[in-house]
């Protein structure tokens, strides 16, 4: 089975901290991306990364960078945390499979508190 | 782009009726379908997806239907059991490469013993 595993189920951060959140899969699958989810908004992709080093900007990426220097880890990273970045937040991966859609396999979540 | 509505964001049934769950997209081109179960404390788990070359689909208790024409898609679960209380996605494919999706806000499921 695909794993998807996330640094931290919780975590609470200070106004202006540096945060990184982690997650890595165990699949070799070339697409990571990183979400965030808030209620009745849904999934809303910040970044995704097609193979290593490379990142791509998604629909919410203000405030958000994202690091990819080996294959399996794709790291998150709030420069300076704020208030409205308090959210849940969802790593997925998914095969690169020549044009064919596939489904993305998720990690269990960080639930991210700043205070 | 494409734009994902999900309708209803809740909805109670009891124990053994069935729930229905709708999608609407507006991106013709799109062919893949996924839906999504997320349990409390989970991450999305994919249940059941459907492409655009059929126009249903089933795995035991759940099914899934699409209509390209009116650019719809619909999850039903039938003999609803407690532990389908979850919230649910659909999901359809952006027009970029590289397996992304635009997500619906998601419908939180209550099934009533």
């Amino acid at each position: 089975d695909v794993k998807v595993t996330q640094s931290s189920r919780y975590l609470v951060k200070r106004t202006g901290e540096k945060v990184f959140l982690e997650c890595v899969q165990d699949m070799d699958h070339e697409n990571m991306f990183w979400y965030r989810q808030d209620p009745g908004l849904g999934l809303r992709l910040i970044y995704f990364s097609y193979d290593v080093k490379m990142k791509e900007k998604g629909d919410i990426p203000e405030g958000y960078s994202v690091s990819r220097e080996k294959k399996e880890r794709f790291s998150l990273i709030l420069e300076s945390a704020s208030t409205n970045q308090t959210s849940m937040y969802l790593c997925a991966s998914s095969p690169r499979t020549g044009g064919i859609l596939y489904e993305q396999y998720f990690g269990p979540g960080t639930r991210l508190t700043v205070t | 782009g494409e734009n994902v509505e999900q309708h209803p964001s809740t909805l109670s049934v009891q124990e053994g009726d069935s729930a229905v769950i709708k999608c609407t997209y507006s991106d013709s081109a799109s062919n893949y379908f996924p839906w999504y179960k997320q349990e409390l404390g989970k991450g999305p788990q994919l249940i059941i997806d459907i492409r655009s070359n059929v126009g249903e689909k089933k795995d035991q208790r759940i099914a899934v239907t699409l209509n390209k024409t009116a650019k719809h898609f619909s999850l039903h679960i039938t003999e609803t059991q407690p532990e389908d209380s979850a919230v649910y996605f659909c999901a359809a494919p952006t027009s970029n490469t590289g397996n992304q999706f635009y997500f619906g806000t998601g419908t939180s499921l209550t099934v009533i013993p």
